[in-house]
């Protein structure tokens, strides 16, 4: 089965801390995705990066940047936590591209509260 | 106005109804179309997927999508208290990057 692992469940912050949020993947996918899930908003996608050190905006990159040194590890980094940045943090990976459907397989998600 | 949309409910029967999910879209270049169910506290998984128009059936699970009208609708037939989810549409013109609807929460009562 194929594994998304994001590290940390829950976290609290303080504005203008420095968030890193990791997440891995085990089956050898090339792309992967960060999406913030916000009630009302459904999911929307911040940086997506289709090969190792290469990312893409999505459509709310502002306030976040990403880094992608190994094929199985995505990082999101919150360089200074708002408020407004409060949210749940989704991770996923897929095959797109390679004559697969592009199912996203998900993390479990990392709960971000920033105070 | 957004490029999908998805009643956000919450949609709450009872156990054994058919239960039936939409979503329509602006954008005539979608034409992959998936349902994604997400239990509390958990990630999205795939529940269904479809390619351009028709219907497709697995289970109990029916995804039907009519690209004339831009709608795409997922029904749930005798639906158990185990089907009780956040259910959401998605859908991509071709690149990588899909477009989510807001998602339909779902609670099937026993």
């Amino acid at each position: 089965d194929v594994k998304v692992t994001q590290s940390s469940r829950y976290l609290v912050k303080r504005t203008g801390e420095k968030v890193f949020l990791e997440c891995v993947q085990d089956m050898d996918h090339e792309n992967m995705f960060w999406y913030r899930q916000d009630p009302g908003l459904g999911l929307r996608l911040i940086y997506f990066s289709y090969d190792v050190k290469m990312k893409e905006k999505g459509d709310i990159p502002e306030g976040y940047s990403v880094s992608r040194e190994k094929k199985e590890r995505f990082s999101l980094i919150l360089e200074s936590a708002s408020t407004n940045q409060t949210s749940m943090y989704l991770c996923a990976s897929s095959l797109w591209g390679q004559g697969k459907t592009g199912e996203l397989f998900f993390g479990e998600g990392s709960r971000l509260t920033v105070l | 106005q957004k490029e999908v949309e998805q009643d956000p409910g919450p949609l709450s029967v009872p156990e054994g109804a058919i239960v039936s999910l939409n979503c329509t879209y602006s954008n005539s270049a979608f034409q992959y179309f998936m349902w994604y169910r997400q239990y509390s506290r958990k990630g999205p998984e795939l529940l269904m997927y479809t390619y351009s128009s028709g219907n497709k059936e697995d289970g109990r699970f029916t995804a039907q999508v009519d690209k004339s009208s831009k709608y795409i609708s997922l029904f749930i037939r005798d639906s158990q208290p185990s089907d009780s989810a956040t259910y959401l549409c998605a859908m991509s013109g071709g690149a990588q990057k899909l477009v989510f609807g807001q998602g339909t929460r779902l609670t099937i009562n026993p």
